[in-house]
């Protein structure tokens, strides 16, 4: 199996504040997590990828002191949004990558973060 | 870059057969992937293409033509749980694996 669990599912947090959200991979080992951001009727957008043990690699205008994310284990990654404003609400994926001939990511089933 | 275009909406009908197309204009070319994702869900992975050729998977085939940059996705027998978006992604060459996807197609299957 390839299954990736995020937690929270669903959030709802006042402007301000931060949230912080897991990515897990259950039941196999990523070295590679990477983190989506999608808005409604859009498509994914990719934020970072995120390397155990290493510092994450951002993409252009994704801001890395704002969306700190860890990557401690081969299992866990984390995404912190800092200083939440009202458009920050989106749903936010996690993947991971399973190793293999194909590479394939699999995705967590998703956080969708309501700021107030 | 990377620019990858997907119509955005189809319409099919239940027990019938549906191409989904992509096409893409990239900065080099590491595979192809199809998603599933129902609203409000996480993407699901439905096919990976590298090579050119037809990959079939039951009910799914997924096309890659990479001299056209070209692919589609074919659903056959269509059910009413199809109706979904589906997403094409590209994997640009590189060591991060990751993958740019399209903005999806909206599939609604009717009775």
């Amino acid at each position: 199996g390839a299954v990736v669990s995020q937690h929270p599912s669903r959030v709802i947090c006042k402007s301000g504040t931060s949230v912080k959200i897991e990515c897990r991979s259950l039941d196999f080992q990523a070295t590679t997590m990477f983190w989506y951001r999608q808005f409604p009727k859009q498509s994914l957008m990719l934020m970072a990828t995120s390397n155990e043990g290493s510092k994450a690699t951002y993409e252009q205008g994704v801001e890395k002191d704002k969306f700190l994310i860890n990557h401690a284990s081969l299992t866990l990654s984390t995404l912190t949004v800092t200083s939440a404003h009202p458009e920050d609400s989106s749903f936010y994926i996690c993947s991971a990558e399973k190793r293999g001939a194909q590479k394939t990511q699999y995705f967590g089933p998703g956080t969708r973060l309501l700021v107030l | 870059g990377q620019n990858i275009d997907q119509p955005t909406e189809m319409t099919a009908t239940e027990g019938a057969i549906v191409q989904i197309n992509c096409t893409y204009q990239t900065s080099g070319f590491n595979g192809l992937f199809w998603y599933q994702q129902h609203a409000g869900e996480a993407p699901t992975f439905l096919s990976y293409n590298v090579l050119d050729g037809l990959e079939e998977k039951g009910r799914f085939s997924s096309f890659l033509s990479r001299s056209k940059g070209y692919s589609y996705l074919l659903l056959k027998e269509l059910q009413m749980k199809d109706s979904a978006s589906y997403l094409c992604a590209v994997r640009p060459p590189g060591l991060n694996n990751d993958m740019r996807f399209g903005a999806g197609t909206r599939l609604t299957v009717k009775p």
